[in-house]
């Protein structure tokens, strides 16, 4: 099973200021033949389901701001909120589809300084 | 507007079994890829299976703590999804999510809890 690791565990950050939210892969998630990384990012806030926010390791879900922006390939990737909202203040997790059995990270807490 | 609820959880004793169900509307249900996900109190989120449209093969994948014990089905006639669960453990407290198993689309219910206890 691929594990996904996620740092860090916990994040404070000003409004306005930038966020950074990092996942790393037990074993690359790049199909090769496509050249896409089967790599998402979601958001949960207290008491609601996750949401969706990035697919593909770096495509905005739909109605997602750009303030969100994924990167990175392979076995390395990250989540950066450019510039913290209150709204923002939620957990969250990488996952990888490449292969069954898909797996979370185990979450990023990311709180207002 | 694309809904899916969940129901069936409860208090079950360890060893017991439990199904859950999550009923879709506001989409082609029987083209849907569905999945289950779970999430323990105050923990973080667990991936537990999903099922292929039949169109696609139907099959199901399952997460290792729940493959043998868990079982995914799909009633494409009543837009519903299943799971059942038997041999449940403690460690199977958790709210159950289901959702679509979709990049574009991809929807979550509110949530059924599921607590193992004696």
């Amino acid at each position: 099973d691929i594990v996904m690791t996620q740092s860090p565990d916990s994040l404070a950050v000003s409004l306005g200021e930038r966020a950074t939210i990092n996942c790393k892969s037990s074993q690359s998630v790049l199909y090769s033949s496509s050249n896409e990384n089967y790599l998402a990012w979601y958001q949960q806030k207290p008491g609601q389901p996750p949401k969706l926010l990035i697919y593909w390791a770096s495509t905005r879900g739909s109605g997602v701001p750009d303030r969100f922006s994924g990167s990175g390939s392979g076995t390395d990737f990250t989540l950066t909120i450019s510039s913290l909202q209150a709204e923002d203040v939620a957990v969250y997790y990488c996952q990888q589809y490449y292969s069954t059995p898909f797996s979370f990270g185990q979450g990023t807490k990311l709180e207002l300084k | 507007e694309v809904q899916l609820v969940e129901s069936g959880g409860d208090l079950v004793k360890p060893g017991g079994s439990l199904r859950l169900s999550c009923e879709v509307s506001g989409l082609t249900f029987s083209n849907a890829w569905m999945g289950w996900v779970r999430q323990a109190p105050g923990k973080g989120l667990e991936w537990v299976g999903r099922i292929k449209s039949k169109t696609d093969g139907g099959t199901t994948d399952y997460g290792t703590p729940v493959k043998g014990r868990f079982t995914i089905t799909r009633d494409d006639s009543r837009d519903t999804l299943y799971l059942q669960m038997n041999s449940l453990k403690t460690e199977d407290t958790a709210v159950y999510y289901c959702n679509t198993d979709s990049l574009v689309r991809n929807i979550w219910g509110q949530g059924t809890l599921v607590t193992v206890s004696s």
